[in-house]
């Protein structure tokens, strides 16, 4: 079992709906990431939090909106998506710098 | 900036048999972490073995091993007696520290298949 647990699995929406994705881990970790991946394709970083503190945002557009409410707990609002932002979303976490990321089993988001 | 290749798009083994699935990389930091992750079909993304760029000796995980070859810049994941649920997709990742995270840059990745 993963020990980064996201909600939902999957997650229909419309491009007019607003919704989030929910990511928790409890292995102490102060580091925690979303990434995108598309079919096919590697997984691509969105942003980094580090300490609760957005650290990186890799020009992600304002329709995704990342938050850290605490050490644990990330989440990730959607807010006008386009078909175009269906991919597999995954949350990860990691300890010390030179540490492994350890991922969830990721959100299947599907706008239509 | 880093850059990681994987140039085997697809690759089939034989169940028991080992693979090599090859990862090559380019970077311009002395300091650099190298990691293989498996992705099967359910999206999980699985971390398999890490290599520093310090480490004298090639990293090893049970069936696992990593081919590290400094001044090639190559690290080749093998894996040894493969087995039916090892069927999956295989990335190389690079991590460039920011501090107190590390941001993972991921190859294009490697699709098994074992076959019986």
């Amino acid at each position: 079992d993963t020990e980064v647990t996201q909600t939902p699995k999957h997650l229909v929406m419309g491009m007019t709906n607003k919704k989030s994705l929910k990511c928790e881990q409890h292995m102490g970790h102060r580091a925690m990431y979303w990434y995108k991946q598309k079919a096919k394709k590697p997984p691509e970083l969105m942003f980094v939090y580090s300490y609760e503190k957005l650290s990186i945002n890799e020009s992600v557009p304002s329709r995704f909106s990342p938050e850290c409410p605490n050490s644990s707990l990330l989440n990730l609002h959607l807010h006008a998506l386009q078909p175009e932002d269906s991919a597999l979303y995954l949350c990860a976490s990691s300890g010390l710098a030179k540490s492994p990321l350890h991922f969830g089993n990721g959100t299947r988001l599907t706008v239509t | 900036a880093q850059k990681i290749t994987q140039t085997q798009p697809g690759m089939f083994v034989q169940e028991k048999e080992a693979v090599t699935l090859d990862c090559t990389y380019d970077t311009s930091d002395q300091s650099y972490g190298l990691f293989w992750y498996k992705q099967p079909s359910s999206g999980e993304m699985i971390f398999l073995i890490y290599q520093g760029s310090y480490d004298e000796q090639n990293a090893t995980e049970g069936r696992y091993s990593l081919n590290f070859q400094k001044a090639r810049k190559s690290a080749n994941l093998v894996i040894s007696a493969s087995q039916l649920g090892d069927s999956a997709m295989y990335f190389c990742a690079m991590r460039e520290d920011t501090g107190t995270a590390s941001k993972l840059t991921f190859g294009t990745g490697t699709r098994l298949q074992v076959t019986l």
